[in-house]
């Protein structure tokens, strides 16, 4: 099983939609969370660390799950220059970062 | 400014040639790290580096070597013995606070293309 999973998509929405992803990961003692964008061709950049409390930024909402062992990210009032893809990352077992391989969201006008 | 530079931008090499490609950092950060993305693919963890002399193979190890002589730099060798080396590859480092690891901060990447 792979440490860090997500569903790769394509996630095909309407602008104005709202849309969730969730990102599993293995290690229940992980303490770090962050979701990453990456545009094509691009370096994957921060979009929001996720706080056991959950986060919001704007349209962009980060929940934890510990007891499940995920987390996710939710954009609501979807934009066509959201359309990207969507990394998670979690500190693994041996205390570096690992991420998943992304879930890729197109949004359409 | 604090930030993380990956040079070159586009590397092209012959086959049977060993390149390497340049990552430096001035955020102070331990932990270093090289991934390869093939395209429409997701991060491949070829090294990683959590302090100076002391380096660990990643999930795709062979066929590259890495240094971390000093804490700003890591830089990876691509060796002949990697047979397809035509990728996207990327450069990231974090911090460590209060006994977690920082988010990472990535380069802008080398393209390198085998001719």
């Amino acid at each position: 099983r792979k440490e860090v999973e997500q569903d790769p998509g394509p996630f095909n929405v309407p602008e104005g939609a709202t849309v969730a992803f969730n990102c599993t990961y293995s290690n229940s003692a992980s303490q770090s969370f962050f979701w990453y964008r990456q545009d094509c061709r691009k370096e994957p950049k921060l979009l929001m660390s996720v706080y056991s409390s959950g986060n919001e930024d704007g349209r962009f909402t980060a929940q934890l799950n510990r007891a499940s062992q995920y987390i996710s990210l939710l954009i609501r009032d979807s934009k066509l220059s959201d359309s990207a893809t969507y990394l998670c990352v979690v500190e693994d077992a041996g205390n570096m970062l690992t991420f998943g391989g992304g879930t890729r969201l197109m949004v359409k006008p | 400014d604090g930030g993380i530079t990956q040079s070159p931008k586009y590397l092209f090499r012959k086959e049977g040639q060993n390149v390497t490609l340049s990552c430096e950092q001035n955020l102070n950060h331990d932990a270093m790290y090289w991934y390869r993305q093939d395209p429409g693919q997701g991060l491949r963890l070829i090294y990683y580096s959590q302090i100076v002399n002391d380096f660990q193979k990643g999930d795709i190890a062979e066929g590259y070597s890495v240094s971390r002589e000093k804490k700003e730099s890591f830089p990876l060798t691509v060796t002949s013995a990697q047979k397809n080396p035509t990728a996207f590859y990327l450069c990231a480092s974090s911090g460590w606070e209060r006994g977690l690891y920082t988010e990472a901060f990535f380069g802008q990447g080398t393209r390198l293309t085998v001719v």
